[in-house]
């Protein structure tokens, strides 16, 4: 199993629902997750750290963890068009001296 | 305003060519990092730094060198060594290396 791993997608939801993209992780990462979105052709962007297991709300988003099922979420509510990215989940490992990025998952906002 | 700045934005090298991109960020951020990504691919750990005068090879050092002498700069040099270095370079700090990282606008090197 990669330390990260996320579906590559292409994920596409319609505009106004609820984009739920999801990361599962390995025992090579500690326990802190950071969300990125990176748009094409620019550079990645946090949105989101989560360092706790339960839910953590920062406007439409909302980032979800859970330790027992080594999983973590990010929920986009409300989607509009100007989400379409790649979002990037990612780790750091249990060396603590770099960060572990899964491949990213690509979304689609259909108008 | 505090960030990263990396330059040049495109760069073009030639063959037997060594190439440096800079990076310098005014954060005050004791980590920086070097990623490769390639169209359509995820990142790849080149090389980071924990502190200043003190660098660790990634995960795709081979072909590209780095040094830390000053706390705010952070410059990678692409050598002829690198077959293959048409790609996007990003450059990111953070305050230590388990915290969130923030990335600069990056660099597009292509082959003459």
């Amino acid at each position: 199993q990669k330390e990260v791993e996320q579906n590559s997608g292409p994920l596409s939801v319609p505009e106004g629902a609820i984009a739920s993209l999801n990361c599962t992780y390995s025992d090579r990462v500690s326990q802190s997750f950071f969300w990125y979105r990176q748009y094409s052709g620019k550079s990645p962007e946090l949105i989101m750290s989560i360092y706790s297991n339960g839910d953590k709300e920062d406007g439409r988003f909302t980032a979800q963890l859970n330790k027992a099922s080594q999983y973590v979420s990010l929920l986009i509510r409300d989607s509009q068009p100007s989400d379409s990215a790649t979002y990037l989940c990612a780790a750091p490992d249990t060396g603590g001296f770099k960060t572990i990025f899964g491949a990213g998952t690509r979304l689609f906002v259909k108008a | 305003d505090g960030g990263i700045t990396q330059s040049p934005k495109y760069l073009f090298r030639k063959e037997g060519q060594n190439v440096t991109l800079s990076c310098e960020q005014n954060l005050n951020h004791d980590a920086m990092y070097w990623y490769r990504q390639d169209p359509g691919q995820g990142l790849r750990l080149i090389y980071y730094s924990q502190i200043v005068n003190d660098f660790q090879k990634g995960d795709i050092a081979e072909g590209y060198s780095v040094s830390r002498e000053k706390k705010e700069s952070f410059p990678l040099t692409v050598t002829s060594a690198q077959k293959n270095p048409t790609a996007f370079y990003l450059c990111a700090s953070s305050v230590q290396a388990n915290q969130p990282q923030h990335f600069g606008d990056g660099t597009r090197l292509s082959i003459l």
